[in-house]
């Protein structure tokens, strides 16, 4: 059974880090583009960043370029998303999902889990 | 960047009738590779996102048949040909043809 697993979540203050995990199970970890998406509270979905099997190509949406890293460790059967210079409109559920392709569908999700950034 | 736009915002239907959902991609979605790149997610109350629809037309294993997408170019549509209880939630049309990728506002299905 296919399953993700994030971790990380929190309360951070506003400028902040924060690491995000996304473990995996269930399917060749290796195999496949993977993604982050967030959602903040009562609102819709917002891609964040993919990346590559082997973490070569990375992608982002511009409003975060330069203050998030997507990452992976093969062995670790691990995602991560580490979060710099956090703002309030961070504040989100933030999904990992797994991918068809470098241009999707994704098709796993996991549960999401909560980064609140407030002072 | 593409920017998707779904209407309505909120689509009350009678249990049993059809519903249909539209998504318009502010550019052509057709890839060089002649592929569309858009999904159709759904997303029930207090649940992540459930892909049901990929590469335009194509629906998931598992996802019932009522189910369907189409479109070409920059117009989409999601229909659910007979609406059931289950189907209650919140649909995305998700572009990932060009990057950054992007999803629509969100459509909320409501039963009357």
């Amino acid at each position: 059974e296919v399953q993700l697993v994030e971790s990380g979540g929190g309360l951070v203050q506003p400028g902040g880090s924060l690491r995000l995990s996304c473990a995996v199970s269930g399917f060749t970890f290796s195999n496949y583009w993977m993604t982050w998406v967030r959602q903040a509270p009562g609102k819709g979905l917002e891609w964040v960043a993919n990346i590559k099997q082997d973490g070569s190509e990375t992608y982002y949406v511009d409003s975060m370029k330069g203050r998030f890293t997507i990452s992976r460790d093969n062995t670790k059967n691990s995602l991560y998303l580490q979060m710099n210079s956090l703002r309030a409109e961070d504040t989100a559920v933030y999904y990992c999902a797994r991918l068809g392709g470098a241009r999707g569908p994704p098709g796993y999700w996991g549960q999401g889990t909560l980064v609140t950034v407030s002072p | 960047d593409i920017v998707m736009t779904q209407t309505p915002l909120s689509s009350p239907v009678t249990l049993g009738q059809p519903a249909s959902i539209s998504c318009r991609s502010s550019q052509s979605l057709v890839h060089s590779d002649g592929n569309i790149y858009l999904s159709w997610l759904q997303q029930r109350p207090g649940q992540p996102p459930r892909l049901l629809i990929y590469k335009n037309s194509n629906r998931l294993s598992g996802v019932p048949d009522r189910f369907s997408g189409s479109g070409a170019g920059t117009d989409f549509t999601l229909k659910i040909s007979r609406v059931e209880a289950e189907d209650v939630g919140v649909y995305y049309c998700m572009q990932a043809t060009q990057f950054p990728h992007s999803f629509g506002q969100g459509t909320k299905l409501e039963i009357k």
